[in-house]
């Protein structure tokens, strides 16, 4: 069966440092990825996807970059944190066209 | 980017009640509707993928509608039990194929009083 696996559950970072998060996806080839936020008050907001190895679409601008350097698995990262960077983050993958699966996500919190 | 948005943002309902809420979105260039369940520290669980108009789905004492001439899709919640407070997003694909994400709602709150 297909699993997805994304860490660490909790993070907290100094404004300034690097972030690193990783989603692996596990029982499927060739997934769509995606990484999403919700920062305080806001709704879910796609970041980044991607639909093959080293292909990357980014939704808006930000902070943040993402890659994809094997089949089933996710980064995403930052140079420098911001404050704004805090919110919880979730990583889901989809196999065909309308069902999508999602880690347990990661709650990062800058300082 | 398309606009999803959901009523009410917050719900607290009492033990045994039924309930529903809203989510409206778009009717032009529709391909789907999404529903998922969150509950907090866990990941959002799918609830429902609706994509013909005057669709109904069904799950336990969970169903939920979908108007797509009108744009808006209703979930029902019969009987409220304290494992229904989560909170309920919705959500809707930008493309047919859905390779480029969901756009989600900023989700109902539902908080079911014993």
């Amino acid at each position: 069966s297909q699993t997805i696996h994304q860490w660490p559950a909790t993070l907290v970072q100094p404004v300034g440092s690097p972030l690193s998060l990783e989603c692996t996806v596990e029982g499927t080839s060739n997934p769509n990825l995606y990484w999403y936020r919700q920062a305080a008050g806001r709704g879910l907001q796609l970041l980044f996807y991607s639909v093959g190895i080293g292909q990357i679409s980014s939704e808006v601008p930000q902070n943040l970059s993402a890659s994809r350097p094997q089949d089933r698995q996710f980064i995403l990262s930052s140079k420098k944190l911001l404050l704004s960077d805090s919110g919880f983050y979730l990583c889901a993958w989809s196999i065909v066209s309308y069902g999508y699966t999602f880690g347990s996500g990661t709650r990062l919190t800058v300082v | 980017i398309l606009n999803v948005e959901q009523s009410p943002q917050s719900l607290h309902v009492q033990e045994g009640d039924s309930t529903n809420f809203t989510c409206s979105f778009p009717s032009s260039n529709f391909y789907a509707l999404h529903w998922y369940r969150w509950e907090t520290a866990k990941s959002p669980e799918a609830l429902f993928v609706m994509t013909l108009n005057g669709d109904e789905k069904k799950k336990g004492r969970i169903s939920a509608t979908l108007n797509t001439k009108e744009g808006y899709s209703y979930l029902y919640i019969k009987g409220s039990q304290p494992e229904d407070s989560a909170t309920y997003l919705c959500a809707s694909p930008s493309s047919g194929g859905g390779a480029d994400g969901l756009t989600f709602g900023k989700g109902t709150h539902l908080i079911i009083q014993p």
